[in-house]
């Protein structure tokens, strides 16, 4: 099946400092990709829709000048926590489709655990 | 709007035993998409089973089998059999509009004991 890669997996940084999270696309090429917070024993809460070659749209609350998405390819996907403070941290995931059909399902990378200290 | 619930925190089970984990949805749309994932401590999404709005017959994958009753809307996850490598939490999700995220319910913990 298709795979989607996310690195890194784990991520210590330093309150004030920026983390930029990879999202690849390994086998297909996905023209949206997802990106997802999750925090502990809780559900995943979308993000942002991240579309290659346009502005990612952002849901409702999420600052898109902290958490900064690019889309500059078919198989990769970026997102860049800026000036991370101790409440970014959680955990991270990115997902991504292959094909536009209803019963495609959404490929997920492995997640990104970020602490910020 | 579009809404998951999954209204079990927690379900434990015996091996070898089945286990039903309950989800509802809600949307206006027509054409949806359910699923279930399941996310072992190590944080992975692992894509269990799909079911369409559609679809007349409700999926099966393996042990796992998607109970659907469109006129309640629900859709909840069957897993016969259940191992110890089960343990993990489920989410129940849907996709309302080809194209877009999936909305994701809160998660059911299931621990299976031997």
């Amino acid at each position: 099946g298709a795979v989607v890669s996310q690195h890194p997996s784990r991520v210590i940084c330093k309150s004030g400092t920026s983390v930029k999270i990879e999202c690849r696309s390994l086998d297909f090429q996905a023209t949206t990709m997802f990106w997802y917070r999750q925090f502990p024993k809780q559900s995943l809460m979308l993000m942002a829709t991240s579309n290659e070659g346009s502005k990612a749209t952002y849901e409702q609350g999420v600052e898109k000048d902290k958490f900064l998405i690019n889309h500059a390819s078919l198989t990769l996907s970026t997102l860049t926590v800026t000036s991370a403070h101790p409440e970014d941290s959680s955990f991270y995931i990115c997902s991504a489709r292959d094909g536009r059909q209803m019963n495609t399902e959404a490929f997920f990378g492995q997640g990104t655990r970020l602490t910020v200290v | 709007a579009q809404k998951i619930t999954q209204t079990q925190p927690g379900m434990f089970v015996q091996e070898k035993e089945a286990v039903t984990l309950d989800c509802t949805y809600d949307t206006s749309d027509p054409s949806y998409g359910l699923f279930w994932y399941k996310q072992p401590s190590s944080g992975e999404m692992i894509f269990l089973i799909y079911q369409g709005s559609y679809d007349q017959q409700n999926a099966t994958e393996g042990r796992y089998s998607l109970n659907f009753q469109k006129a309640r809307k629900s859709a909840n996850l069957v897993i016969s059999a259940s191992q110890l490598g089960d343990s993990a939490m489920y989410f129940c999700a849907m996709r309302a509009e080809a194209g877009t995220a999936l909305i994701f319910g809160k998660g059911t913990t299931l621990s299976v004991s031997s």
